[in-house]
Order: structure tokens, then C-alpha cells, then sequence
């Protein structure tokens, strides 16, 4: 069964600085990774996916994603932290596929940034 | 974009008492819809999966008769919390792709936080 681990339950930086969100998933067949962002009291939004294309994926906001499978790691970054960007993080799998797939979400990181 | 919206964002109900909460697709058909529960600094957790005329499927571990689910038409999703207890406060997400294609893409509901007094 496919499942996916966020390391570090809260991360802080300071605006302007780097962001690094780990993920790290465990499957048996090519994954499709997820990462969502939720607001307080908010459902979640899509920031980009992976689905076997490019490795290097690109979504919302500034923030892409790296697929590595010789790591088994799905980490999010984005360059310049922005005040905006404090919130909870969630990295997905698709467990199965197509139209009887499910999503099954990592703990969450929640994202602090200082100004 | 597709738009999925949650009734009610908040509701305040007493130990005992039931509970619905509606999903619904606002711009597109969802044969599929899915529902999680959030606990406070909590991930989501999937519990069941809503099929538009047909039975939920429920994941294990939830009471298919504490929480109905009924999707009777392509655009709305209901799930009611039967006699409710203050275990079961929590924040209600749900999710939906778009009828016909792959649940890779799902559009996701503002939520609906519940709190059982």
C-alpha cells in the first residue's frame, strides 16, 4: 500500500528565505504525489502534482517539487518565503488508479513565517 | 475552475441530535465524491467514498450507520452525523473529480466544522 511521510511537523523561516518541505513516500508501483495547502478553516488547495511526466514539477505560487526515486522523496520548495505562505502543507499519494483511486495524505507540516 | 462548496461552514449541535452536511459540485457532474475528517493539527482521513446512485463505500474503522452518506444525483453529496457525540467534533472535508476523469484531480470543499456540545 502506498503512503507518504512529512518530516518536520512545523518548519519556520524568515520571509525572503528558502522553503523546504520534506515528503517522503512509500510505493509499490510508480506513484502519483500531491502536495496540497490549507488555510486555517479552509479546505485544501492543489499546489502541483507529480504523475510520472517531469521530474521537476512546477505549481502554484512559486513552489515546485522534485520527484527523486532513488530517494523516495517528494520535497517541496520555493525560493523566497512570503508572509502569505504561512499555513498547513499536505503530501499525498494516489492509492490505485484511474477513476477508483483515493488519496491518502501525510501528517502535515504546518509552515511558519517570521518577518 | 471547478467549485465545490460545503453547508453548512459551521455548525454548533447538541450531544444526541443528528447532523447533515452537503456537498455539492457547483459547476461540474460528480459521479464520485469523497469525505475526510480533520482533527484539530490533524491530517485528513479518508472516510468513505459517496457514488452517485449507489452505496458508499466506507473505509475501515468508520460506522456506516453513524455516518450516512447519500449522493443522489450528480451534483450533491450528503453526510449526516447520527446522534452525534462530542467525539464526533470535527472539521468535515469533501473532495471531487470531475465525472469522467481520474481522481488525480480533485477539487476540494471549504469544509464544514462540527462541534458537538
Amino acid at each position: 500500500a502506498q503512503s507518504v511521510t512529512q518530516l518536520g511537523s512545523h518548519v519556520s523561516v524568515s520571509e525572503g528565505a528558502l522553503v523546504l518541505l520534506r515528503c517522503n513516500y512509500s510505493s509499490s508501483v510508480p506513484p502519483y504525489l500531491f502536495w496540497y495547502v490549507q488555510y486555517p478553516n479552509q479546505g485544501l488547495q492543489l499546489l502541483l502534482k507529480y504523475t510520472s511526466a517531469a521530474t521537476l514539477v512546477k505549481g502554484i505560487n512559486g513552489f515546485e517539487a522534485e520527484f527523486k526515486k532513488s530517494e523516495t522523496s517528494f520535497h517541496l520548495t520555493k525560493p523566497s518565503a512570503h508572509m502569505s505562505d504561512a499555513a498547513e502543507y499536505f503530501c499525498a499519494v494516489l492509492h490505485g488508479s484511474g477513476n477508483t483511486g483515493k488519496l491518502i495524505f501525510g501528517q502535515g507540516t504546518t509552515l511558519q513565517v517570521k518577518p | 475552475g471547478a467549485v465545490v462548496s460545503q453547508h453548512p461552514s459551521w455548525v454548533i449541535c447538541k450531544s444526541g441530535t443528528s447532523v447533515k452536511i452537503e456537498c455539492r459540485s457547483l459547476d461540474f457532474q460528480a459521479t464520485t465524491m469523497f469525505w475526510y475528517r480533520q482533527f484539530p493539527k490533524q491530517s485528513l482521513m479518508l472516510m468513505a467514498t459517496s457514488n452517485e446512485g449507489s452505496k458508499a463505500t466506507y473505509e475501515q474503522g468508520v460506522e456506516k450507520d453513524k455516518f450516512l452518506i447519500n449522493h443522489a444525483s450528480l451534483t450533491l453529496s450528503t453526510l449526516t452525523v447520527t446522534s452525534a457525540h462530542p467525539e464526533d467534533s470535527s472539521f468535515y472535508i469533501c473532495s471531487a473529480p470531475i465525472t469522467g476523469t481520474s481522481v488525480d484531480t480533485q477539487y476540494f470543499g471549504p469544509g464544514t466544522r462540527l462541534t458537538v456540545l
